[in-house]
């Protein structure tokens, strides 16, 4: 089945730096889902990316999907104290139905004030 | 609004006890999922439902039991609880699973002794 690699699973950083988290598949994925979980909390959607190389931009986070549909990544540009939590990818199976949206495991950002 | 509720949030279990976990979405949705969480793994698929009165297995269906009798609600059932169970789970819908992003319930917390 499907496998979706997450890296790091856990990131320190100072606040103020910067924090990039990748998201690798063994196949070409339809789609990729970011969500951030924050402490005790739920999952929640951030975004979703569908075409090659496509790159969006929330304040300051940028998501990129790779030129194969098979990696993405999500950056943070100098973290804030509210960025805290785990953030996670999600890869859509082309050939999947319902249950195609494979998880990550997750990147725990920390961060020390 | 409610979104995604799920009941209930916190439940401790003897083993071999059966429960079940509610959840309901009041968005019109046609898909609804069951994930558990585990330190370290991630969100993984127990059970999912493409419409009223469909139910199909995830990735870690054993040990539970789902039905769909209505629309709004999709109901998680442990007829013999395991402390291989003890985790946390979430309930979440969308549209369909290309139109975008889950949407998430706040958690049920099992502990099962």
């Amino acid at each position: 089945g499907q496998q979706v690699m997450q890296i790091p699973q856990y990131q320190h950083v100072q606040e103020g730096e910067d924090f990039t988290t990748y998201c690798n598949s063994s196949t070409t994925l339809s789609n990729i889902q970011w969500y951030k979980q924050r402490p005790g909390g739920h999952p929640v959607f951030l975004i979703q990316l569908v075409k090659s190389g496509e790159v969006k931009k929330q304040k300051r986070l940028t998501f990129q999907f790779g030129e194969a549909k098979k990696n993405s990544s999500l950056h943070i540009t100098a973290t804030q104290t509210t960025d805290v939590g785990t953030y996670f990818c999600a890869g859509g199976d082309p050939g999947g139905g319902a249950d195609g949206l494979t998880f990550g495991k997750g990147t725990h950002l920390i961060i020390q004030p | 609004n409610a979104g995604v509720t799920q009941t209930p949030k916190f439940r401790v279990l003897k083993t071999g006890q059966s429960m079940t976990l509610l959840c309901a979405q009041d968005m019109n949705h046609e898909y609804m999922y069951w994930y558990r969480q585990d330190p370290g793994m991630g969100l993984r698929l127990i059970h999912y439902s493409v419409g009223e009165g469909t139910t199909a297995k995830g990735e870690v269906p054993d040990g539970y039991n789902v039905s769909r009798l209505k629309k709004q609600n999709f109901l998680l059932g442990l007829e013999s609880a395991a402390p291989s169970q003890t985790s946390v789970y979430f309930c979440a819908s969308n549209l369909g699973w290309v139109t975008g992003e889950l949407f998430f319930g706040e958690g049920s917390r099992l502990t099962v002794l």
